[in-house]
Formats: C-alpha cells, sequence, structure tokens
C-alpha cells in the first residue's frame, strides 16, 4: 500500500501567489481531512470530506483558502493569494469506516509551504 | 468541548532510560484514546490505541493504558533508543464521529 501521497513535499513561494497543494488518499478511504502544522498554534483541523463531500470547514482561517475533492482519489488545498503567515507544514490525512468507527487516520508526509 | 492535555516538552532522557508522558482528556462520554508519533521531517503515524477503559495499547515497546477513572492515557516505555527521539501526540475521538482531538505534542529527544 503506497499511503497517503501529497505533493509537493516543499513549496516556496512569493506573497500574492496562488499556491495549491495535492493529496491522494488511501484507496478505498472515504474520510480525507487537512491540517496545518505550525510551532505557535501546533496541529490544527482545516477541513474534512466524506464520500467526496465537504462535512466542516470551519477551521479553514479564511476566504483565501478553499478545498476540493472532485473524486475519491484526489483532493487539493488551494490558497489564493498566499500570505507570509501561511507559511506552515499541510498535511493529508485519511481514514476508512469500518463497523461504524472512523477514528484511525493515516497522515501523509507533509507539505512544506514557506511564502516569502 | 473535548480537550487533550499533554505535559510540556522537550523531554530529554539518556538512552536506556525510562519514558513517560503524560495524557489527560476532558470529553463528554467515552471517546478512544490514541498516541500517534511523528518523526522529523514526516507525517504523524499511529503508534497505538485503546477504545474502551481499562484497554492497554501496545506497540514498539510502548504502552498506554486507558484508566477511565482518572481520565488519563499516559505512554510509557521501558528503555528508550534513540531512534525513539520524535514528537509525540496523544487524542481522542469517539465512535461515530470522524474527528480526532489532539494534543499540542511532547518532543522526546534520547542521547546515546
Amino acid at each position: 500500500d503506497a499511503g497517503v501521497i501529497q505533493s509537493p513535499r516543499h513549496e516556496v513561494t512569493e506573497m500574492g501567489q496562488e499556491v495549491t497543494l495535492r493529496c491522494k488518499p488511501i484507496s478505498g478511504h472515504d474520510y480525507l481531512f487537512w491540517y496545518r502544522q505550525t510551532m505557535m498554534r501546533g496541529l490544527e483541523l482545516l477541513i474534512y470530506f466524506n464520500n467526496n463531500v465537504p462535512i466542516d470547514d470551519s477551521g479553514m482561517p479564511e476566504d483565501r483558502f478553499s478545498a476540493k475533492m472532485p473524486n475519491a482519489s484526489f483532493s487539493t488545498l488551494k490558497i489564493q493569494p498566499s500570505e507570509p503567515r501561511d507559511s506552515a507544514v499541510y498535511f493529508c490525512a485519511s481514514s476508512l469506516t469500518s463497523g461504524g468507527r472512523t477514528d484511525t487516520q493515516y497522515f501523509g508526509p507533509g507539505t512544506r509551504l514557506t511564502v516569502l | 468541548g473535548n480537550s487533550v492535555t499533554q505535559m510540556e516538552g522537550p523531554v530529554t532522557l539518556s538512552e536506556e532510560a525510562f519514558l513517560t508522558i503524560n495524557c489527560t482528556y476532558t470529553a463528554t462520554g467515552y471517546p478512544s484514546l490514541f498516541w500517534y508519533v511523528q518523526y522529523p521531517g514526516e507525517g504523524l503515524q499511529l503508534l497505538l490505541k485503546a477504545t474502551k477503559a481499562d484497554d492497554k495499547g501496545s506497540n514498539k515497546g510502548f504502552e498506554a493504558t486507558y484508566r477511565k477513572e482518572t481520565t488519563s492515557f499516559h505512554l510509557e516505555k521501558g528503555s528508550v533508543q534513540v531512534s525513539d527521539s520524535a514528537v509525540y501526540f496523544c487524542a481522542l475521538s469517539f465512535s461515530g464521529y470522524s474527528t480526532l482531538t489532539f494534543g499540542k505534542g511532547t518532543m522526546l529527544l534520547v542521547s546515546p
């Protein structure tokens, strides 16, 4: 099993540019999560999907952030325009509902975003 | 609301020392409890979990017991190795709900 795949692993961009982060969940998983990790705020849940439908986006910090899941094997997190305070590591995770439980999440390696 | 509190780090130990990382939680009801580990430059990995009171999760020499009476899930290892240096996250979730509530993480540094 390839695990959760994220790309790119590192992204350096200038303030004002659009940034798109990509995620491929584990095949067959029905939940997908986007997290952001910073030293100051720790690990924050941004948004999650169930069967490609966004369920809760209350963690998305601003309208500059948007996420989509066009199919079961692909999701994107877009920041437009980017700002230096968006610099962080962004993680994607997926999980599978089994017997009514959806609790074990599998994380990707993360994308380290630096906005100059 | 639900919350998880972990001891602040970094925890610095010599190789072969005994490890305890404290974790307590606040929740309505009886959640499932987890320890995740994050090695440098990597994503989080599930280390162990327990789904009901008095359950003991174990993996790679690490153990944690779900204590309902003290609402705790402390992580222990009898003899740490340099390769255990990482950040450890305690988390909870409820059956039927998909989201995890994480603690802030505790960094462990093990020196030879």
